[in-house]
């Protein structure tokens, strides 16, 4: 199994401001992935993160609200840019172990937008 | 449109009572994953089914692929105060390798 570690696992932001979270593997994973989860609610993919090249990003997602790195195959980041009250949410980082039929979630990070 | 239905949203039941939920789509689907999510935490994987007609059981839950792999269910016997969280059903569609998730299912188990 795979350990996920998020930093960081809480915070609150001021308006307009922007936050980096970082997500990071006990092993190398071929695929990460970072959602978003309203509290309360399910998990909604914001991209994929891709080693090495630009993440794949879902519907109602872009790069320069969310810009993602992977530097290498235990690690990424997400940043949450301009924020605004309505990006206050729990970011999840998720690795999936290779097989394909297993992944992984961190603890998630709780942001708060004031 | 949402990907995968999963119902129902909201479960309030007594101590011992049994319950199913469900998870369906017109899509079909390489797995199918449920997770259990307390509050304050990540999604903790419960099973994944990848075969057709698939039945796993975990105790007191009992989960169930579809033989067209569109649908799944999670069944709870004799449930308690402890199984009370968010369930989440997820599924891979077929070729893509991305992890799709259901609304959820909150359901509290009432002593």
């Amino acid at each position: 199994s795979a350990v996920i570690s998020q930093k960081p696992s809480r915070d609150i932001c001021q308006r307009g401001t922007s936050l980096t979270i970082q997500c990071q593997v006990d092993s190398q994973v071929t695929m990460m992935f970072w959602y978003r989860q309203q509290p309360g609610q399910s998990l909604t993919l914001i991209a994929t993160a891709n080693q090495g090249s630009e993440a794949t990003y879902e519907s109602g997602f872009v790069i320069d609200k969310f810009p993602i790195s992977r530097p290498n195959l235990t690690f990424s980041t997400l940043t949450v840019s301009n924020m605004s009250p309505e990006d206050s949410s729990i970011y999840l980082c998720s690795a999936e172990d290779g097989s394909g039929n297993t992944i992984y979630f961190g603890e998630g990070s709780w942001l708060t937008v004031v | 449109t949402q990907l995968l239905e999963q119902s129902p949203q909201f479960l309030s039941i007594q101590e011992g009572e049994n319950l199913t939920v469900y998870c369906n789509s017109s899509s079909v689907f390489s797995s199918l994953q449920w997770y259990r999510q307390e509050p304050g935490e990540g999604p903790v994987l419960l099973v994944t089914v990848v075969t057709g007609g698939e039945v796993k059981k975990l105790k007191r839950l009992t989960f169930q692929f579809g033989d067209a792999r569109k649908d799944s269910s999670l069944h709870i016997t004799a449930a308690q105060p402890g199984d009370t969280g968010l369930y989440l059903c997820a599924g891979t569609p077929s070729n893509t390798g991305k992890l799709i998730f259901g609304q959820g299912t909150t359901l509290q188990v009432k002593p």
